[in-house]
């Protein structure tokens, strides 16, 4: 069955230190991998969008990697704040769905980034 | 001035009624969805319109029906509302980018 899984446990991490969230597929072939964040009562904001043939991609102290190999990827903040404290999505858009644009969103992880 | 807005944000309403749930852009975008989030946080799609036109009809009851008067906006009406309806339902669009962009969510209650 398809599968598009996060880590459902809360990432507690110390101020400055680097967050990595996780998010792994199974039977998808995506064209590619979104991240949102999400606040509590908010709409999910986007974040990054790295495509199948993309290995990393960087925004500010953002960090997106994609393995289509290990049907995987990583998320990465750099020197977190407790502002960075959200849940974090992760979305394929798996090919052929390109003209329908329809996102598959994973869980989401929890960060709490703590002082 | 807000690109996706829902209207309302709440809404408590008793099982069986009728209600209906606005969305409206400013973005200029083409494509227009419903999502629904489930209290285990899972966002699943229910709806796509792209300018004007249904692309997506997931596996959702007939009792909830999008209807999308142009393209800057998608409204979601349900009729005999259930208890399982308890919800947040987003609202969001996407142009060329492929980015989505969020409203704020509709929290609706059935009671």
């Amino acid at each position: 069955s398809q599968k598009i899984e996060q880590n459902s446990e809360a990432l507690n991490i110390q101020e400055g230190k680097t967050a990595t969230l996780t998010c792994n597929y199974t039977n998808y072939s995506p064209a590619y991998l979104q991240w949102y964040r999400q606040d509590p009562g908010r709409g999910p904001v986007f974040l990054l969008l790295i495509r199948e043939n993309e290995k990393e991609k960087r925004k500010e102290r953002l960090k997106v990697t994609f393995d289509t190999t290990l049907k995987q990827s990583l998320f990465h903040i750099t020197a977190s704040q407790p502002a960075d404290s959200a849940t974090y999505l992760c979305a394929l858009l798996a090919r052929g769905s390109s003209n329908t644009g329809k996102l598959i969103f994973g869980q989401g992880t929890t960060l709490q980034v703590k002082p | 001035d807000t690109a996706v807005s829902q209207t309302p944000k709440y809404l408590v309403t008793q099982m069986g009624n009728d209600k209906s749930i606005k969305c409206e852009q400013n973005l200029g975008h083409d494509t227009m969805y419903w999502y629904k989030q489930d209290s285990k946080k899972f966002l699943k799609i229910m709806f796509s319109y792209n300018n004007k036109e249904l692309i997506i009809n997931e596996t959702v009851p007939n009792r909830f029906s999008p209807k999308s008067p142009d393209k800057a906006h998608l409204n979601l009406h349900i009729n005999s509302l259930e208890l399982g309806d308890s919800a947040v339902y987003f609202c969001a669009s996407t142009g060329a980018d492929y980015g989505y962009t969020f409203g704020s969510g509709t929290r609706l209650t059935v009671v």
